[in-house]
């Protein structure tokens, strides 16, 4: 296995079009979290999902983004009508939750930047 | 509700010297604490974490780092750092029980400059 996949690596946007980025995470891993990361700042928590169900989504996921794990595997992050303040790395995150399970593994990430 | 605060967003240190970077914790819950370190461009990579077992913990690349209770502190060193170890740190702190559990919440990150 290589690891969580995170595509495209990086995202060149103008203000008010769709973006969509995906994660692919380890294989057997059952939840899968997405982050944000700006400059200067440690990640923050947008949403994650435990199999294809969306457990929690944090305030900062406004309406603009929504967040699919169709069958349970890969998923997708799209951004409707991007706005400057959205430019920012987007990290994926997978781990397997069960006793004894893992933590976290994190993509390399998708740096998206609105012009 | 949990939180981490690094204390210094930048520190600088000499190859071969120790390294220390600070993380202090707020926690409602028992909690796992983590440090990850990111190199440029790069996701984040697991160093270590604290799962309520022994309070010194070991991890990757000759760091480790003690859960001191008393202090809410979670303190990263490394006793000789090398010029691979410059990158920024960041500590992270989830619940082991409640509502929180399984998301992490991070530190805004210490970058650690090593100078040859």
């Amino acid at each position: 296995d290589t690891g969580v996949s995170q595509d495209p690596r990086h995202k060149i946007t103008k203000r008010g079009q769709n973006v969509t980025f995906r994660c692919d995470p380890i294989s057997e891993h059952n939840r899968l979290y997405w982050y944000r990361q700006t400059l200067g700042q440690g990640p923050e928590f947008l949403t994650y999902f435990q199999n294809e169900a969306q457990l929690e989504k944090s305030r900062l996921l406004s309406d603009r983004f929504s967040a699919e794990r169709p069958k349970g595997s890969f998923s997708t992050l799209e951004i409707q009508r991007t706005e400057q303040g959205d430019s920012a790395m987007y990290l994926c995150a997978s781990s397997f939750w069960e006793v004894g399970g893992t933590e976290a593994f994190f993509g390399q990430g998708t740096r998206l930047t609105v012009v | 509700a949990q939180s981490v605060t690094q204390l210094g967003s930048h520190v600088s240190v000499s190859e071969g010297a120790l390294v220390l970077l600070r993380c202090n914790y707020s926690s409602s819950v028992p909690p796992y604490l983590f440090w990850y370190v990111q190199y440029p461009n790069q996701g984040l990579q697991l160093l270590l974490k604290y799962t309520s077992a022994a309070t010194l913990v070991k991890g990757i690349n000759g760091f480790e780092a003690e859960f001191k209770k008393s202090e809410t502190s979670f303190h990263l060193t490394k006793p000789s750092a090398h010029m691979s170890d410059a990158a920024e740190y960041f500590c992270a702190v989830r619940g082991a029980g409640g509502t929180s559990y399984g998301k992490l919440t991070f530190g805004q990150g210490t970058i650690l400059t090593v100078h040859p």
